[in-house]
């Protein structure tokens, strides 16, 4: 199984910042990563496919980047509504895997 | 717009199978163009993939699971289902079922889920 290791797993920030999440596979996934953003209570919703691609939808605050074992999530510039739990998710092979989650909570 | 719907049994016993029926509202699961999934996320915890059917009767099982696991395809009723045999205390989670492609080539993960249920497994 292909692993998949998030950082951090918690992170604080304030309405306005730049964060980044990181992801790492365990072997190589090229582009095949999909990241999603869950609320208490709800399911996860697609932010980003094929690494780097904005699901329809999406605000163009969030970008994806990376290729091979290493990559990123951005939020350019945090909105109220956007503190959630952050998963990647690696789809170049079975079984599909998760990462552990980053947890973005309001400063 | 196609919506999921998850239902089954919010309780069910160790040793017994969590059976749960995932229902296509507003379009139709016989598409060659996805498999349908389900992941189950226990309390406080992350995302476990469980496996996924492709409306021919194509299956991926996760190799954790896959002993344990069944999953079926009813075109007929547009649904899917899950039966998980055996269960423990550890299989107590919220159950999703899902969308992804059947060929993730060109675009790829989960882009349409249930509300999920929660599944308890208690005496």
């Amino acid at each position: 199984d292909i692993q998949m290791t998030q950082s951090p797993s918690a992170l604080s920030a304030s309405v306005g910042d730049r964060v980044t999440i990181t992801c790492r596979a365990s072997q190589s996934i090229s582009s095949w990563l999909a990241w999603y953003q869950q609320k208490p209570g709800k399911a996860p919703k697609l932010l980003i496919y094929k690494a780097s691609s904005l699901e329809s939808g999406v605000p163009s605050r969030f970008s994806g980047s990376g290729f091979g074992t290493e990559f990123t999530l951005t939020i350019s510039s945090l909105q109220p509504d956007d503190f959630a739990t952050f998963y990647c998710q690696q789809y170049g092979s079975y079984p599909r895997t998760f990462g552990q989650g980053t947890k973005l909570e309001i400063k | 717009q196609l919506q999921l719907q998850e239902s089954g049994p919010g309780l069910v016993k160790p040793s017994e199978t969590l059976s749960l029926t995932c229902t296509g509202s507003g379009g139709s699961i016989s598409t060659i163009d996805y498999y349908w999934g389900w992941i189950r996320q226990p309390p406080g915890k992350g995302l476990e993939w469980i496996g996924s059917i492709h409306y021919s009767g194509i299956t991926q099982y996760n190799p954790s699971l896959k002993s344990r696991v069944v999953i079926s395809v009813d075109t007929s009723t547009n649904q899917f289902s899950l039966r998980l045999s055996s269960v423990t205390a550890a299989d107590t989670a919220v159950y999703y079922c899902a969308r992804h492609l059947f060929s993730e080539a060109a675009r790829g993960g989960f882009n349409l889920w249930g509300q999920g249920t929660l599944v308890t497994v208690s005496s």
